[in-house]
């Protein structure tokens, strides 16, 4: 079946520094794309979209970057704090009224 | 606005139990989803629905079934528990086709 994977498992950025966490998807159907954050014992928690008509959507410190040709998803933190360690969800939404796909996550850990 | 809410957030059973989790939005979503997480796993896709009175099953159904006989509404039940879905389970709403917002979780022990 259709999966989102992630590339790393595991990342460790020391603070002040930029982080990027990678995601794969294998449904190039897709036209919706997603980034949770979750902290331990609670519920992911959206962070940004983006829409495959776009390359690029900015946030608050946060910037998605979406590479429609090699069905890469990223997500791009600047300046990571101590509050950016979790684990980072991505997901992917299938055409058709079909359930997001999520990866199985990266946990990122900031280094202070 | 509460957002998604579920109750009980803990709960600790006996092999054989049933009980129901239930989950709760006040965002008017037509979607509400019933996932499970594994401690350091990913999330698993239980069971969801596309509008009240609606169901279908995802990823892992099996030992598990919800209603949804109020809109704001989603319950998951286990007939007949057993250790194997011992989990966080998490509950989630949305719009169609756009992000899901989730629930606190609730932390679930079948010994």
């Amino acid at each position: 079946g259709e999966s989102v994977g992630l590339h790393l498992p595991t990342l460790s950025v020391q603070e002040g520094d930029n982080s990027i966490i990678n995601c794969a998807y294998s449904n190039s159907a897709s036209d919706y794309f997603i980034w949770y954050k979750q902290e331990s014992g609670k519920g992911p928690q959206f962070i940004i979209d983006i829409r495959s008509n776009m390359d690029k959507r900015q946030g608050q410190r946060v910037t998605v970057l979406l590479n429609k040709t090699v069905k890469h998803l990223s997500l791009q933190i600047a300046a990571t704090q101590p509050g950016d360690s979790a684990v980072y969800f991505c997901a992917e939404s299938p055409p058709g009224n079909t359930p997001l796909v999520f990866g199985k996550g990266t946990r990122l850990s900031v280094i202070a | 606005n509460a957002g998604v809410t579920q109750t009980p957030k803990f709960r600790v059973l006996k092999t054989g139990q049933s009980m129901t989790l239930l989950c709760a939005q006040d965002m008017n979503h037509e979607y509400m989803y019933w996932y499970r997480q594994d401690p350091g796993m990913g999330l698993r896709l239980i069971h969801y629905s596309v509008g009240e009175g609606t169901t279908a099953k995802g990823e892992v159904p099996d030992g598990y079934n919800v209603s949804r006989l109020k809109k704001q509404n989603f319950l998951l039940g286990l007939e007949s528990a057993a250790p194997s879905q011992t989990s966080v389970y998490f509950c989630a709403s949305s719009p169609p086709s756009m992000t899901q917002y989730f629930g606190p979780g609730t932390r679930l022990t079948v010994l």
